[in-house]
């Protein structure tokens, strides 16, 4: 069953403190992402893992850093979340990291007040 | 890098009345443009894909067409139904680099 998770479905935080997302997915997909996505301004992209420990920055990257230790699981961390990062927050995996379907994860919805 | 434009944020069209949706890209070197779709308050799916070997595709009721010289792509939806309702959003990589989303469109299929 081609599948993507993501823990927790909703979360709310206080400004400065970690945050912790987590992805999984079962169909040993290399290439793993982490966008998130504001409205009215689409998916931004802010990291991409092609494998194991082989993670890079996407177009927005500051504030946040991953964790990829398994193929399956890939980990968002914000460090002293911030208030201007409430947002949903979508993992996606796909077979290679060019020219293929990526799977997306149900979605997080993070607020920091 | 590659920027991806879909020139429509919003379309409205009669239920069985077909919707086109306009993206435009910028690096000639892009080769695969898939469309994904996004109802309310969920996530994102795959819907089709065109890659640039060809210049027209077709799934059920989906046609992507693909003019690589004007470096534009469209998918169309025939006879649409209020299902098709959703936010679509085009994209575009080269094979070895990847993806570039655009922005969405909302379409809204009205009875």
């Amino acid at each position: 069953d081609m599948k993507v998770t993501q823990m927790p479905r909703y979360l709310i935080k206080r400004m400065g403190e970690n945050v912790l997302l987590e992805c999984g997915q079962d169909m040993s997909h290399e290439t793993m992402y982490w966008y998130r996505q504001d409205p009215g301004l689409g998916l931004q992209l802010i990291y991409i893992s092609y494998d194991v420990d082989s993670n890079s920055e996407g177009d927005i990257p500051k504030g946040y850093r991953v964790s990829r230790k398994k193929r399956e699981h890939f980990s968002l961390i914000l460090d002293s979340a911030k208030t201007n990062q409430t947002s949903v927050y979508f993992c996606a995996s796909s077979r290679d990291w060019g020219g293929y379907e990526q799977y997306f994860g149900p979605g997080t919805r993070l607020t920091v007040l | 890098g590659e920027k991806v434009e879909q020139h429509e944020s919003t379309l409205s069209v009669r239920e069985g009345d077909s919707a086109v949706i306009n993206c435009t890209y910028t690096d000639t070197a892009s080769s695969y443009f898939p469309w994904y779709k996004q109802e309310a308050g969920k996530s994102l799916h795959f819907v089709i894909d065109i890659r640039s070997n060809v210049d027209r595709k077709q799934s059920q009721r989906l046609i992507v067409l693909l003019d690589k010289k004007a470096k534009r792509f469209s998918l169309h939806i025939t006879a649409t139904q209020p299902e098709d309702s959703a936010i679509y959003f085009c994209a575009a990589s080269m094979s070895n680099n990847r993806i570039f989303f655009g922005d969405g469109t909302q379409l809204v299929v009205k009875p």
